[in-house]
């Protein structure tokens, strides 16, 4: 089984800031990779797919990147509805899917 | 407007049974996988397993495999999971979401189990 690691745990920053989060993988499973955000009490919204194409409807501050065992997505200016977890997904095989620990960004 | 509608939150016993509900509308609910996924309280995300509503073809987690059971009534485009026997570390949030071009992307608004003596 593909595990991710997610770094870092927690990321304090202001809005306006960029950020930059990481998802690491065990073993390399070409770019099979999605990012997801979840809100308190909200089910999880896909941002990005195989690793760097946004999905419809989300805004272009939001990009992802990588390939292989690192990956990462990037918030270039935060906005104060971006202050959320992020996880990523792996899909290296149909059947096999996980996510990370995700990552929570939060109002410094 | 693609929609995926769970059932209600449950509280439940310890060794009974429960099944709940994903209805899916507003697409062709056959030609897509169905994803269930699990959030433990204060938890991440954990990935159950997937139906295909056309075929019902299956596939389990095996974390899960054994534990609970996927299936799909494509009459009423809904798909379901349920256990025969609960116990307490079932309790979470699960959702059901639409597996297109190989990621979720409509999720349910999430159903919440309590398993609780």
């Amino acid at each position: 089984e593909i595990v991710l690691t997610q770094s870092p745990a927690t990321l304090s920053l202001s809005p306006g800031e960029r950020a930059t989060l990481s998802c690491r993988a065990s073993q390399d499973f070409s770019s099979y990779l999605a990012w997801y955000q979840q809100k308190p009490g909200q089910a999880p919204r896909l941002l990005i797919y195989d690793a760097s194409n946004r999905a419809t409807g989300i805004p272009a501050r939001f990009s992802g990147s990588g390939s292989g065992t690192d990956f990462t997505l990037t918030i270039s200016s935060l906005e104060p509805e971006d202050f959320a977890v992020y996880y990523c997904q792996q899909r290296s095989n149909w059947a096999r899917v996980t996510f990370g620990p995700g990552t929570k960004v939060d109002i410094k | 407007e693609v929609q995926l509608v769970q059932s209600g939150a449950e509280v439940k016993k310890p060794g009974e049974s429960l099944k709940i509900s994903c209805e899916g509308s507003g697409y062709n609910f056959n030609n897509d996988w169905i994803d269930w996924v699990r959030q433990s309280p204060g938890k991440g995300l954990e990935w159950l397993g997937i139906i295909y509503p056309a075929d019902s073809d299956t596939s389990y987690s095996p974390s899960v495999q054994g534990q609970v059971t996927i299936s799909v009534d494509k009459s009423i485009t809904t798909a379901y999971l349920q256990w025969s026997s609960l116990k307490a570390s079932d309790t979470a949030i699960y959702f059901c979401a639409r597996r297109n071009g190989g990621y979720d992307d409509y999720w349910g608004q999430g159903t919440l189990v309590t398993v609780s003596s």
